[in-house]
């Protein structure tokens, strides 16, 4: 069965430290494909990355990195230098080859305080 | 390029009431989504097209919930008659058939 995790419920940290958000995925398909996406306190889902199985390296945007490891099945996401308008709900999915439905976390809730 | 767009943006209905959302997707995304998110949770996909067929309808509460999505673009998501625990945001995404899925803004539901 597929099913992703996002252990960390809710992170509060001060502006200007980093902070790394975790997610773990299950799925014994070969294909498959990561998301992390933003939901900001308007409520839109933003997209932020898609990242398929094959590529492993780091991606870096901007204060947004990304760290995928197929060997421990996670998918972090680090803000660095972080700002009170990355508070939001974050959220890690996954998508098969298959039929491409997101299967979604639980979200992780992040503060940052001025 | 224009996002997806919803309507209405709100919406407070009594229970027993019948109630209905509209989604205009991206231009060319042949692929439409409806999820419930309940507050704390994350989204719930309930019905999957493409183009104007369904994909996958099987969380949809079938005896309350319907959806159309005529002609392959506009799609319409009904609820009827709405409960207490349909309160919760309806967010319409598109996508191209294998690319992200691109959200709307959500219509808030409030059941009374």
């Amino acid at each position: 069965a597929q099913k992703v995790t996002q252990a960390q419920t809710e992170i509060s940290v001060v502006e200007k430290e980093d902070v790394t958000l975790d997610c773990v995925y299950e799925t014994r398909d070969t294909t498959y494909y990561l998301f992390w996406y933003k939901q900001p306190p308007s409520g839109e889902l933003v997209f932020l990355i898609r990242r398929n199985s094959f590529d492993e390296q780091n991606e870096i945007s901007g204060r947004y990195s990304w760290n995928f490891q197929k060997s421990t099945s996670s998918f972090n996401f680090t803000i660095t230098a972080s700002q009170v308008v990355d508070s939001a709900v974050y959220f890690c999915a996954l998508s098969l080859d298959s039929n491409y439905q997101l299967i979604w976390g639980a979200g992780t809730k992040l503060i940052i305080k001025p | 390029e224009a996002g997806v767009a919803q309507s209405p943006r709100y919406k407070i209905i009594e229970k027993r009431q019948s109630v209905a959302f509209w989604c205009n997707p991206i231009s060319g995304h042949a692929t439409l989504y409806w999820y419930q998110q309940i507050l704390g949770q994350g989204p719930k996909l309930l019905i999957q097209f493409q183009n104007n067929g369904v994909v996958d309808d099987s969380q949809l509460p079938k005896d309350r919930f319907s959806a159309e999505r005529l002609k392959g673009v506009d799609s319409t998501l009904k609820i009827q008659p709405a409960k207490l625990e349909d309160s919760a945001v309806y967010l319409c995404a598109s996508s191209l058939v294998t690319g992200e899925q691109f959200f709307g803004p959500g219509t808030r539901l409030t059941v009374l």
